[in-house]
Formats: structure tokens, sequence, C-alpha cells
């Protein structure tokens, strides 16, 4: 069965980029039936969605991230990735990656989480 | 932007009947999800479509939407079912997803 597994730093510097990887099994990362996504959960506040790709490549982000968003599937590794640059403390969250299937907008597999945290 | 509103926080007694609600504009034509999360742990969907539940997910658990609210309801409540509980929809005018800030389900 799908399981999905964040990886990357832990620690980020202010002003820096943040590069995550959801390592995929049970299914390809190149599959047709699945949208690879991440959200995210701030300290004390709700889930927010950062951006979702199709194996295609074609992404989709929320525009509240001001184009800071970019992510990437590579079928190589299984893996898909994020890279969020310039973050600022209100970045610091436990990220999650996440599947959807096509047509079917809400996320039945997650990861487990990565905390990251914000800090010179 | 497309907004949810869900109360902060919720209590029920155990084997009583929770109720967390989610407003939006229009939500009956939206599909509306629902997750919950126990803290140090990836969120779970429990409800989908506004009322159809995953498989493992207990028939205690069941979502309906009428109008501008959709509701979470949570039957026979048990001190497991102690989590943050987030509604979720797709706005397709933007092609973006839009969750709730989360209501807290206290048992006690």
């Amino acid at each position: 069965h799908l399981q999905l597994q964040e990886s990357g730093p832990g620690l980020v510097k202010p002003s820096g980029t943040l590069s995550l990887t959801c390592s995929v099994s049970g299914d390809s990362v190149g599959s047709t039936s699945s949208y690879w996504t991440w959200v995210r959960r701030p300290p004390g506040k709700g889930l927010d969605w950062i951006a979702s790709i199709y194996y295609t490549g074609s992404t989709h982000s929320n525009p509240s991230l001001d184009n800071r968003v970019t992510m990437s599937v590579d079928e190589s590794k299984n893996q898909f990735s994020l890279r969020l640059m310039s973050v600022t403390a209100a970045d610091a969250a436990v990220y999650y990656c996440a599947r959807r299937r096509p047509f079917k907008y809400y996320f039945d597999i997650w990861g487990q989480g990565i905390l990251i945290t914000v800090s010179s | 932007s497309f907004v949810l509103t869900q109360p902060p926080s919720v209590s029920v007694a155990p084997g009583m009947t929770a109720i967390i609600t989610c407003g939006g504009n229009n939500l009956e034509r939206k599909g509306v999800h629902w997750y919950q999360q126990k803290p140090g742990h990836a969120p779970v969907l429990v409800i989908y479509s506004h009322s159809d539940r995953p498989s493992g997910i207990p028939e205690r658990f069941s979502g309906s939407t009428s109008g501008n609210t959709a509701t979470l309801t949570i039957s026979r409540a048990e001190a497991g079912d102690e989590a943050d509980y987030s509604c979720q929809v797709w706005d397709s005018s933007r092609d973006q997803v839009v969750f709730g800030g989360g209501t807290k389900l206290t048992v006690l």
C-alpha cells in the first residue's frame, strides 16, 4: 500500500531556502492516479495547503505564499520535492506530504510529518 | 479568498454526541472533507465528499452539509476521539485547497 515519508534539514536560517523531499513507496510518483501535495501546520494554527504537483510537472500553489514555492518530481528516485524560498519565522511548522487522486479533492494518504524550525 | 470558519473548541461528555461545524459560502455545492489530527500524528481523513466514510473509520463518524454549513457528528464519543478536527474544500474558482482553522474536541 502507498506510503509517504518526508525528509529534510529540520532547521533553516531566516531568508534561506527550505528544501524537503517526500519518498513514495507502494506506487510510482509517475503514476497518473495521484496528485502529490505539501501541507503544513504552524504551531497553534490550522492546516495550510502549500502546493500540489502532477507527474507531468503541472503545479498549483497557494497564492498566499507569494510565488516562493516550487515543486518537482523525480521519477528515478520515486520522490517529489518542495522548495520554499526566503523563509521567515512564519514558515516554521510541521510539514506533511500527502496524496490526492485526480478529480478527488481530498487527501487520503499522508506522511508522518517533519518539524521545521526557522532560526539563525 | 474562500474562508472556512470553525469554532476553536467543542466539549462533549463520554457517550454523548459531538457536533463540529464548518461555515463557508455555498458549501452545499462544494465537496466538504474532514480530518482528525491527534497530537504528534498526521491528519487522518474521516469524512469525504460531505458524508462518505473511508474504510476503517467507525460508523460513529458522520457528516452532512446544508447551505453554508457542514457538520461533523461523532456519536457515542470516546476519550480516543479527542483530537483536532479540520474541514477542507477545493475552491475551484481559484484552483486552491482551503482548510478551516480546526476545532479542538475535548471529551470530558
